[in-house]
C-alpha cells in the first residue's frame, strides 16, 4: 500500500500569501496523483489531477507539481475562501490512499 | 451540474447491516467509476471500494467479506451495504464518482457525506 504523508499538518497564512503544502508518497507513484479542497460540511472538491492539472473551473492560483516522489500543491495569493484542509490521494495502485491533510488557517 | 446525495440511516445497532444509497443528478451513472469512502471521527479518508458502470467492482482487503457496492442504472443510484457493522464503523460516508480510460482514474465529484454512528 502507498502510504502518503502530508506536511505541515496546519499551515497559518495571512491572505494573499503563498501557501506551499508538501505531499510525499512511500514508493514511486508515476504521475497518479490528485488533490482535494474539504471545507466542513461540504463535499470535498477536486482542485489538481495527474499531479499538476488543474481541474475545470479551479482558479489559477492553485499549481502542482512533482519531484520524484514529493508532490507539492501551491497556492500563489491565498482567498478566504481558500481556507479549508488540503488532501492528495494516490491512484497509482490499489488500495487508493489519501495523506492525512493540511488544514490551511488564517495566521 | 453533477450532484452526489448521500442518505440512509445515521444510526445503526452494532453486528446489524448498514445500508446507503447515493442519488446521482445532474449526470449519467455510465462511463464512471463509482466509489464509497469513509472517515472515522478524528481520522483519515478510507477508501471501502468502487464500481464500474458495467458492475465490476473492487474492495479494500479489510472490508472485502463484508461490503457489497452495486448500482442501480435505472434510478441513477449507487448502494453500500457494510453487514456486521461494530463500532470501528462509525464515521462520515462519501459517495464519489471517478474517471476512467486505460486505467481508474481521478475522483471528480464528491457528495457531502453522511454520519453514520454504530451504538446500541
Amino acid at each position: 500500500e502507498i502510504v502518503l504523508t502530508q506536511s505541515p499538518a496546519t499551515l497559518s497564512v495571512s491572505p494573499g500569501e503563498r501557501a506551499t503544502l508538501s505531499c510525499r508518497a512511500s514508493q514511486f507513484t508515476s504521475i497518479n496523483l490528485a488533490w482535494y479542497q474539504h471545507k466542513p460540511g461540504q463535499a470535498p472538491r477536486l482542485l489538481i489531477y495527474g499531479a499538476s492539472t488543474r481541474a475545470t473551473g479551479i482558479p489559477a492560483r492553485f499549481s502542482g507539481s512533482r519531484s520524484g516522489t514529493e508532490f507539492t500543491l501551491t497556492i500563489s495569493s491565498l482567498q478566504s475562501e481558500d481556507f479549508a484542509v488540503y488532501y492528495c490521494q494516490q491512484y497509482n495502485d490499489w488500495p487508493f490512499t489519501f495523506g492525512p491533510g493540511t488544514k490551511v488557517d488564517v495566521k | 451540474q453533477v450532484q452526489l446525495l448521500e442518505s440512509g440511516p445515521g444510526l445503526v445497532k452494532p453486528s446489524e447491516t448498514l445500508s446507503l444509497t447515493c442519488t446521482v443528478s445532474g449526470g449519467s451513472i455510465s462511463s464512471y467509476y463509482w466509489s464509497w469512502i469513509r472517515q472515522p471521527p478524528g481520522k483519515g479518508l478510507e477508501w471501502i471500494g468502487y464500481i464500474f458502470d458495467n458492475g465490476t467492482t473492487n474492495y479494500i482487503h479489510s472490508l472485502k467479506s463484508r461490503v457489497t457496492i452495486s448500482v442501480d442504472m435505472s434510478k441513477n443510484q449507487v448502494s453500500l451495504k457494510l453487514t456486521s457493522v461494530t463500532a470501528a464503523d462509525t464515521a462520515v460516508y462519501y459517495c464519489a464518482r471517478g474517471r476512467y480510460g486505460d486505467y481508474v482514474a481521478w475522483v471528480d465529484y464528491w457528495g457531502q457525506g453522511t454520519l453514520v454512528t454504530v451504538s446500541s
